[in-house]
């Protein structure tokens, strides 16, 4: 049962356009949201979070937008970059204990920005 | 700047053996989490820790275990290695007030 889904595995962009990247979730009690950015043969690695009382969050060119009433959120880039090409996994923290904080992945897009 | 070292970047074995991965992070993190990542499947949960020798199930427990002796360090077992363990495993920390986790570079391992 996958509480996190990422419909889409594979996106691809062109250098300078925008590239908007979806996740959806299930579970009501997840209260925390990240965005990580993985390459080839390396861990993924933090890229932007956004809590559930708010509906945006921007960081440079990533920001971030949540629906919690459609369960819905999603990355955008702008503008999208080469180097952007990556995996992209969405993440919902799941509280665990109240000392724990367990992450739920999605299942990842893969982004590939054309020259 | 954190660090979570994985002992091996990739791994060859056989059917049956016993396998170790191990992994070690420098941030005196309270918790510690085992992930393995497979194509369509995303990252999955094996095990996590959230202090010394306490250890919690994940969501794909079967066939694993796990050890923490020591805070800095997590170690994931592999009881009888089976070719569908075949994947990529990623270890992870994280301190009990955030929610962000500092990945490793994962350990690719083939079991033939």
């Amino acid at each position: 049962d996958q509480q996190v889904k990422q419909n889409s595995p594979s996106l691809s962009v062109q250098e300078g356009r925008i590239s908007i990247l979806n996740c959806d979730y299930t579970n009501s009690m997840f209260d925390y949201f990240l965005w990580y950015k993985k390459y080839p043969a390396e861990g993924p690695t933090f890229l932007i979070s956004i809590s559930s009382i708010k509906d945006k969050n921007e960081d440079g060119r990533f920001t971030v937008f949540l629906n919690k009433s459609a369960k819905h959120l999603s990355l955008h880039i702008v503008p999208s970059q080469p180097g952007d090409s990556a995996v992209y996994f969405c993440a919902a923290r799941a509280a665990y204990g109240g000392a724990t904080n367990k992450l739920i992945f999605g299942t990842g897009t893969l982004l590939a920005v054309q020259p | 700047d954190v660090k979570v070292t994985q002992s091996s970047r990739y791994l060859v074995k056989r059917t049956g053996e016993k396998v170790f991965l191990e992994c070690v992070q420098d941030m005196d993190h309270e918790n510690m989490f085992w992930y393995r990542q497979d194509p369509g499947l995303g990252l999955r949960l094996i095990y996590f820790s959230y202090d010394v020798k306490m250890k919690e199930k994940g969501d794909i427990p079967e066939g694993y275990s796990v050890s923490r002796e020591k805070k800095e360090r997590f170690s994931l077992i592999l009881e009888s290695a089976s070719t569908n363990q075949t994947s990529m495993y990623l270890c992870a920390s994280s301190p009990p007030s955030r929610v962000l986790a500092f990945f490793g570079q994962g350990t690719r391992l083939t079991v033939v």
